[in-house]
């Protein structure tokens, strides 16, 4: 059966130390996996996308087949990357998202 | 372009009502899903609609149901509301399925 994980709900960090939010997935084929973010009074948007292995706001994230994971890190976090942070994943042939239940993410001044 | 739009974005209902909640998809985009966001359950997928046509159904019950039209905006009806269908309802359209999903503001419903 589909399942995102994220093992942690809350996440504190302070502004330039480095944060990683964990993802894990399982899924028997080949998946793609994707980040959302919320920000307060915001739609949620998405982050990034694995196959396009780019970097956005700072942030990376590499999917790791070996060991079922998709984690996201920022070398340096900011105030303003304090946000709900949904790691998705989708089937090959639907369009469904798989959402785990999310990490809320503070960063202090 | 112009993003994904819900209306209403506040409902209140009784329970024992029903309700119908409208998306209207980025312009060009033919796909259309619904997700159901709730504290206890998190983000759960209702159901999906390209080119008008239901592709794949979440595990809620038949009271909820979904259309799509011909210019791919969407509709979703809940009948016979429950205290339980309280939710943000989530509206997420795409270029085409699969693909990259974006969403709307969602319709926050509370049933009294």
């Amino acid at each position: 059966a589909q399942r995102v994980t994220q093992p942690e709900k809350l996440l504190s960090v302070f502004k330039g130390a480095p944060v990683e939010l964990k993802c894990n997935y399982s899924y028997s084929g080949s998946p793609e996996l994707f980040w959302y973010v919320q920000y307060s009074r915001q739609r949620l948007q998405l982050l990034l996308r694995h196959i396009s292995r780019e970097s956005i706001k700072g942030f990376t994230a590499d999917l790791n087949k070996g060991e079922t994971s998709f984690h996201l890190k920022k070398p340096f976090a900011q105030e303003e990357d304090s946000a709900m942070y949904y790691c998705a994943l989708r089937g090959s042939t639907l369009g469904r998202l798989y959402f785990g239940r999310g990490t809320q993410l503070t960063v202090w001044p | 372009k112009a993003g994904v739009t819900q209306t209403p974005r506040y409902l209140i209902k009784t329970r024992g009502q029903q309700v119908t909640l409208s998306c209207s998809p980025i312009s060009g985009h033919r796909s259309v899903s619904w997700y159901q966001q709730t504290p206890g359950q998190g983000l759960q997928f209702l159901f999906e609609y390209f080119s008008e046509t239901q592709r794949n159904k979440g595990n809620f019950p038949g009271r909820f149901s979904g259309r799509q039209f011909s210019n791919s905006r969407s509709e979703m009806n809940v009948s016979t509301l429950e205290l339980g269908d309280s939710a943000l309802y989530l509206c997420a359209s795409s270029l085409a399925s699969p693909d990259t999903q974006y969403f709307g503001p969602g319709t926050r419903l509370t049933v009294l």
